[in-house]
């Protein structure tokens, strides 16, 4: 198993630029989630799925979509890049809401 | 505001040494977890406590829930290089016990063992 894998793993862009940030895990799990972290502030959850065709929002939804059309993958797209939304990203899974959390290896993102 | 805080922020020691962290709210948590992180990767799960009072040890590590589910400690004993990272914890709320989402991180402390 290839556990959760995200892509790209560093990305720059532009402000006003958008991009799709890929995650996927290979374990069958229907929870899955985004979180950003900046320092001292530790992991923000941004949204999160409970299975294919749910999502919601998490603690700082805004500015960022998501959509789960299978199990296995779950997608953040910022839509309108923002300096603001420079950040280490990470996706996470997890078997039921009680679970443990695998998390990918982070997409590094710097927005000028 | 449910924030959960840890200390120290930043940690740097000898190895051999012995070290605790802590990780404190206000608030109350139905369960509480300890992560480790490595730079470049993502956080990886070292425990999960659930008792009030629960002790669990994994080696050279042991980790203890508050009585009142509010706090929890994480003691290295004999630190080692390899113990070199940033330890996350994350509470569960109790009272959002059915929400997923409900999962609030801590900043992190980032200890450092110098051999």
């Amino acid at each position: 198993n290839a556990g959760v894998t995200q892509t790209p793993k560093f990305q720059v862009l532009k402000t006003g630029q958008s991009m799709t940030l890929q995650c996927a895990q290979d374990m069958n799990h229907e929870y899955m989630s985004w979180y950003r972290q900046d320092p001292g502030m530790g992991l923000r959850l941004i949204h999160y799925s409970v299975g294919a065709g749910i999502t919601d929002q998490g603690e700082v939804p805004n500015g960022y979509n998501v959509s789960r059309s299978t199990t296995e993958d779950f997608p953040l797209r910022l839509l309108s890049a923002a300096p603001s939304q420079t950040s280490v990203y990470f996706c996470a899974s997890s078997p039921n809401r009680d679970n443990e959390q695998f998390f990918g290896p982070g997409t590094r993102l710097t927005v000028l | 505001t449910q924030l959960l805080e840890q200390s120290p922020q930043f940690l740097s020691i000898q190895e051999g040494e012995n070290l605790t962290v802590y990780c404190n709210s206000s608030s109350v948590f139905s369960s509480l977890q300890w992560y480790r992180q490595e730079p470049g990767e993502g956080p990886v799960l070292l425990v999960t406590v659930v008792t009030g009072g629960e002790v669990k040890k994994l080696k050279r590590l042991t980790f203890q829930f508050g009585d009142a589910r509010k706090d929890s400690s994480l003691h290295i004993t004999a630190a080692q290089p390899g113990d070199t990272g940033l330890y996350l914890c994350a509470g569960r709320l109790l009272w959002m016990k059915t929400s997923y989402d409900k999962v609030i991180f801590g900043p992190g402390t980032s200890l450092s063992v110098i051999p």
